[in-house]
């Protein structure tokens, strides 16, 4: 069946620096969306990309939706302690589902 | 406004006995979504109701059961619990299913199965 898969599963990075995770599809995507997971909360809606080749950015978060429509990044400039939690990308498969990707475990350490 | 409420916040179960969970969202959403969150594996759909009076299987739902009570409520059963069931549920709505609509989540329902 399709799948999405992201990576890396685990990232722990110093405050300050740069972080990117990636989300890779079997199978052409019609839009992609990003929700980000605070530890024992639920996910949050952060974006969604439509166009292949689009890029959105909300603050210090870069957001890129591949040309061919199966791949998608996230990066986040200058990781602050505020970025902990898990991103999740989902891929909407079909009319209705959306698959979601594995997700990216990120910790900040002060 | 509550948004997206899911009752019970916890539960435990043993192997073989029943549980209904509760979901009901008050922004007026079309489309309703249930899905389990096991560590390593992302969130997986089990059932969604595209609108009010439909339902239809995601990609895991073997030993469940749902019904969407009316446009505000979806709930999940649990016929014969398993220990494979062990899980954190979340309930979902959007305005309309799939195309460019963010989904909004409750807190959702940790479930243990002994």
């Amino acid at each position: 069946g399709q799948q999405v898969m992201q990576i890396p599963q685990y990232q722990h990075v110093q405050e300050g620096e740069d972080f990117t995770t990636y989300c890779n599809s079997s199978t052409t995507l019609s839009n992609i969306q990003w929700y980000k997971q605070r530890p024992g909360g639920h996910p949050v809606f952060l974006i969604q990309l439509v166009k292949s080749g689009e890029v959105k950015k909300q603050k210090r978060l870069t957001f890129q939706f591949g040309e061919a429509k199966k791949n998608s990044s996230l990066h986040i400039t200058a990781t602050q302690t505020t970025d902990v939690g898990t991103y999740f990308c989902a891929g909407l498969a079909g009319t209705y589902k959306y698959i979601f990707g594995t997700g990216t475990r990120l910790k900040v350490l002060a | 406004n509550a948004g997206v409420t899911q009752t019970p916040k916890f539960q435990v179960l043993k192997t073989g006995q029943s549980m209904t969970l509760q979901c009901a969202q008050d922004m007026n959403h079309n489309s309703m979504y249930w899905y389990r969150q096991d560590p390593g594996m992302g969130l997986r759909l089990i059932y969604y109701s595209a609108s009010e009076g439909t339902t239809d299987k995601g990609e895991v739902p073997n030993g469940y059961n749902v019904s969407r009570l009316n446009k505000r409520e979806f709930s999940l059963r649990l016929e014969s619990a398993a220990p494979s069931q062990t899980s954190v549920y979340f309930c979902a709505s959007s305005e309309l299913a799939g195309g460019n609509q963010p989904q909004h989540f409750g807190d959702g329902t940790r479930l243990s199965i002994l």
